[in-house]
């Protein structure tokens, strides 16, 4: 069974400083790989996708992952922090199973930016 | 594009009363849709995957009972929560998954209902 480990359940910065937020994986095959951002009482959006095309994801926002397969890997990055990325990140795999495509959440990690 | 909207996004109901909350995908058809529950603090949990023109298959500990689901079209997903409790007090959140275009792979979210069962 595939699963999701995000290493760090609160991470502070300040703004205009880079971001890093682990996220490590276990798959039995070449997984899916997400990053979702949720700002509070609201749904999940959708920053970046990683699918084998290519092992470095740029999504939107100026955020970037990087998939690295002998690391297990696929960590979130940002060159400078900005206020507005305060929220809940969420690094997920997707699994297939029972005919259809599930994901698997991590716990969570919650980018705290300090002025 | 591939947008998803819930309905409503906040609700409060009395203790024993059901209440419904929709789900749609306002730009693309979704032949799958996904319930989740999700606690203070916490991450996702899966409750449910709902199949349009089918049943909707439960995860482990999910009443299907308590919960119900119905996907009657490509867009419109439902989530009945019967006879509420003060313990069904949740954020719950749908995501669709497109029929064509996208990939099979990714869901996209609504933004939400909180549900509060006093």
């Amino acid at each position: 069974a595939q699963s999701v480990t995000q290493l760090d359940s609160h991470v502070s910065v300040s703004e205009g400083t880079p971001v890093l937020l682990r996220c490590n994986y276990s798959s039995s095959y070449s997984p899916s790989l997400f990053w979702y951002v949720q700002h509070p009482n609201k749904g999940l959006q959708l920053l970046l996708k990683y699918t084998s095309a290519a092992t470095l994801v740029k999504g939107i926002n100026g955020f970037e992952a990087e998939f690295k397969k002998s690391e297990t890997s696929f960590h979130l990055t940002k060159p400078s922090a900005h206020m507005s990325d305060a929220a809940e990140y969420f690094c997920v795999v997707s699994e297939r199973g029972s005919g259809t495509y599930k994901y698997i959440f991590g716990t969570g990690t919650r980018l705290k930016v300090l002025a | 594009g591939a947008v998803v909207s819930q309905h409503p996004s906040r609700v409060i109901c009395k203790s024993g009363t059901s209440v419904k909350i929709e789900c749609r995908s306002l730009d693309f058809q979704a032949t799958t849709m996904f319930w989740y529950r999700q606690f203070p603090k916490q991450s996702l949990m899966l409750m449910a995957t709902s199949n349009e023109g089918s049943k909707a298959t439960y995860e482990q500990g999910v009443e299907k009972d308590k919960f119900l689901i119905n996907h009657a079209s490509l867009t419109l997903s439902t989530l009945t929560v019967t006879s509420a409790h003060p313990e069904d007090s949740s954020f719950y959140i749908c995501s669709a998954r497109p029929s064509l275009g996208g990939a099979a792979d990714t869901q996209y979210f609504g933004p939400g209902t909180r549900l509060t069962v006093l």
